[in-house]
């Protein structure tokens, strides 16, 4: 149990264009989901945590304009990239969390993002 | 989000042999501490946790080490095998959020 789901696995798009990321869990419902950045050879960092029905929180540094969330339902997450560069090219990877507090975070498979 | 390692150092064992990756963290009210592994083109995968009121906990081949006083983790993986080479990250939470540790390649020799 515990899968979450990622859509598409990597996608290009030209510079200038918006990218829509879907981030689902399959098997049970997440109260709160959570978005990540990870560039080559780096580590994973937070951008945002979002909550079911509510607006998300962004990370400091993390412009929400750019980066939009939308958390409509309890299984379903997702992150557009809204007039995408190149240096917006990364792996992005939700997680979502089954129990309020988001302390178990199940992780999705990633998207490939590449921005010509 | 917290800024962490540019540069992933990297760990090579023989097949066979024990493997040990450390692991640094900075909040001091973190409580709940988690080892992922990641491979090539994938999410982090959940090898084992351990809460701060524990020093130690033992999974299937491999243990979790907890030294509040320094802040510091350590991963060791017994046997090491093959299909063990990936990126190891630890992961701390302060509040109700994940913050990751810089990570650790993991190369097995054969």
């Amino acid at each position: 149990g515990a899968v979450v789901s990622q859509h598409p696995s990597w996608v290009i798009c030209k510079s200038g264009t918006s990218v829509k990321i879907e981030c689902r869990s399959l098997d049970f419902q997440a109260t709160t989901m959570f978005w990540y950045r990870q560039f080559p050879k780096q580590s994973l960092m937070l951008m945002a945590t979002s909550n079911e029905g509510s607006k998300a929180t962004y990370e400091q540094g993390v412009e929400k304009d750019k980066f939009l969330i939308n958390h409509a339902s309890l299984t379903l997450s997702t992150l557009t990239v809204t007039s995408a560069h190149p240096e917006d090219s990364s792996f992005y990877i939700c997680s979502a969390g089954r129990l309020a507090g988001g302390t178990e975070q199940y992780f999705g498979p990633g998207t490939r993002l590449t921005v010509t | 989000g917290e800024s962490v390692g540019l540069h992933l150092p990297t760990l090579s064992v023989q097949e066979g042999d024990n493997s040990i990756i450390n692991c640094a963290y900075s909040n001091s009210a973190s409580d709940y501490f988690i080892w992922y592994k990641q491979e090539s083109g994938k999410g982090p995968q959940f090898i084992i946790d351990i809460r701060s009121n524990m020093d130690k906990r033992q999974g299937q081949r491999v243990t979790v080490l907890l030294n509040k006083t320094v802040k510091h983790l350590s991963l060791q993986i017994a046997a090491t095998q093959p299909g063990d080479s990936a990126v190891y990250f630890c992961a701390e939470t302060p509040g109700n959020k994940l913050v990751f540790g810089a990570g650790t390649i993991l190369r097995v020799k054969s």
